[in-house]
C-alpha cells in the first residue's frame, strides 16, 4: 500500500547528539517536506524537496539538514542536538502540482534532554 | 493579516450537536484542504476542494470561490471526533499554507 513512513516515532536523546529522522515515503512523488510543530502550534516548513539532488530551506530557519539522494527517501539531520530541537517533526510528500494535496507522515517526537 | 484565518479557535460541543468549523483566505488558489490532526498525532486529508461540496459519512465541506469562503460540517459529532481542524490553500508554488487550526473538543 503506498504511503509515507516516519522512524522513529518518539526519540529521546542527549545535547550534543547527532540524530537523522528518517522519512520515506512509496508513492512515487517528486516533492517531499519537513515540518517543524511546536505542541499546540502551527506548522512550519522547514526544508523541501522538487527532486532528487533538489533541496530547499524553508520559512522557518532551521539547525538541521536534509539530503535527497533518493526519490522515496529524505532524510532530516541534526548534527549536535540542543534543548531549543524538542518539537515534533512531520514529513509529508506530494506529486508535482499537489493535485491530490500532501500525504503526511505520522511524525517524529523529538526531545532533547 | 494572515492569508488564511480560521474560526473559531477553540470550540467545545456536546455529544450529537452539528458543528461548523469556518476558514476565510486572502489569495487565490488551485485548492482549498481540510486537514485533520489528533493530539500526538500526524496529519490526515480529510477533503480537497476546488468547488462545490464534497460529503465524506458525517463530514461535509463546502467553498465559495467567489466570497474565497469555506466551511468544514461535522453532523452528528462524537467524542472521537476530537481533533484539531486545519484549513490549507495550494496556490501558484503548489506549498501549503495553514489555517491556525481549530481545537475541537466533543464531550460524551
Amino acid at each position: 500500500e503506498a504511503d509515507i513512513y516516519q522512524t522513529p516515532r518518539y526519540l529521546v536523546i542527549g545535547t550534543g547528539k547527532k540524530i537523522t529522522l528518517e522519512c520515506s515515503q512509496t508513492m512515487g512523488h517528486d516533492k517531499m517536506y519537513w515540518y517543524q510543530q511546536d505542541p499546540g502550534m502551527e506548522l512550519h516548513l522547514i526544508h523541501y524537496s522538487y527532486g532528487v539532488n533538489s533541496t530547499e530551506k524553508g520559512d522557518l530557519s532551521s539547525e538541521s539538514t536534509v539530503s535527497r539522494i533518493r526519490t522515496e527517501h529524505f532524510p532530516l539531520t541534526l548534527e549536535s542536538a540542543r534543548p531549543s530541537h524538542t518539537s515534533q517533526y512531520l514529513c509529508a510528500s506530494s506529486d508535482v502540482q499537489a493535485l491530490y494535496g500532501y500525504t503526511f507522515g505520522s511524525g517524529t517526537r523529538l526531545t532533547v534532554v | 493579516k494572515n492569508e488564511v484565518e480560521q474560526s473559531p479557535q477553540n470550540l467545545t460541543a456536546q455529544e450529537g450537536e452539528f458543528i461548523t468549523i469556518n476558514c476565510s483566505y486572502s489569495v487565490g488558489i488551485s485548492a482549498l484542504h481540510w486537514l485533520q490532526q489528533h493530539p500526538g498525532g500526524g496529519i490526515v486529508s480529510l477533503f480537497m476542494l476546488s468547488s462545490g461540496k464534497k460529503k465524506h459519512g458525517r463530514l461535509i465541506a463546502t467553498i465559495n470561490i467567489q466570497e474565497k469562503h469555506s466551511s468544514l460540517h461535522i453532523t452528528a459529532s462524537h467524542p472521537r471526533d476530537s481533533a484539531v481542524y486545519i484549513c490549507a490553500l495550494t496556490s501558484g508554488t503548489y506549498k501549503y499554507i495553514f489555517g491556525t487550526g481549530t481545537r475541537l473538543k466533543v464531550l460524551a
